[in-house]
């Protein structure tokens, strides 16, 4: 009964490769988000998309690109990868409304060498 | 952007004593919520806090939802091993996005059997 399910758990790549990370959630949220925590464990929104519709793109790089194919699903694809997108990506689901907290997936350790 | 001072940055204590952490930010907020994030994993929900001068207990937890909307404290009382991990507040800015959960950057409390 997984909330919100994010695959892969780690993922291990070289610079310069294309990689994508899934998640799904299964609570009826409207909401999804991408959420980007570094070594220090600071969280950081990347992404927020209401209804598959984005809302929010916290100054990303545009070789980050989220897609939302139904309500139900964000992934996030990312191109040429560079040392520094090491971290861990956190996808989170809310309802729709101020007052929602969100709920987590477990985390995609990304490290790129 | 909007940043929480959450502190203490760490802890370190006992088995049965009692832990107290807090937030501030420099504008007002409409929603506080507590996390706790243990190794591996993303982080949980604790409590959520949604009216000025809110005190609201999960268990041994407690929070508050500050009269002045710009902070807000969680405390955990009789504290024991399961209890460690790293604990984040997180806010929606008053006038904000309502799809924008800024955290704080989290008190790493360690407690010693």
């Amino acid at each position: 009964d997984t909330a919100v399910s994010q695959t892969p758990k780690y993922l291990v790549t070289q610079m310069g490769n294309d990689k994508s990370i899934k998640c799904e959630q299964n609570l009826g949220h409207d909401t999804m988000y991408w959420y980007k925590q570094d070594s220090k464990k600071f969280l950081k929104i990347m992404f927020s998309y209401n209804n598959k519709e984005l809302i929010i793109n916290e100054t990303v790089p545009n070789r980050f690109s989220p897609k939302s194919p139904d309500k139900a699903h964000l992934n996030l694809h990312i191109n040429s990868l560079e040392l520094g997108d090491s971290a861990v990506y956190f996808c989170a689901s809310s309802r729709q409304g101020s007052n929602s907290p969100l709920h987590f997936g477990n985390g995609t350790r990304l490290t790129v060498t | 952007g909007q940043q929480l001072n959450q502190s203490p940055q760490s802890m370190f204590i006992q088995e049965g004593e009692d832990v107290s952490m807090n937030c501030t930010s420099s504008s007002i907020f409409n929603t506080w919520l507590w996390y706790k994030q243990d190794p591996g994993e993303g982080p949980v929900l604790l409590i959520a806090l949604y009216k000025a001068g809110e005190l609201t207990s999960n268990g041994r937890l407690t929070a508050q939802f500050g009269i002045t909307r710009k902070d807000s404290f969680l405390n955990i009382s009789a504290s024991i091993p399961s209890d460690v991990g790293i604990y984040f507040c997180a806010g929606r800015e008053s006038g904000g996005s309502n799809y924008k959960l800024t955290f704080g950057k989290g008190t790493l409390l360690t407690v010693n059997p």
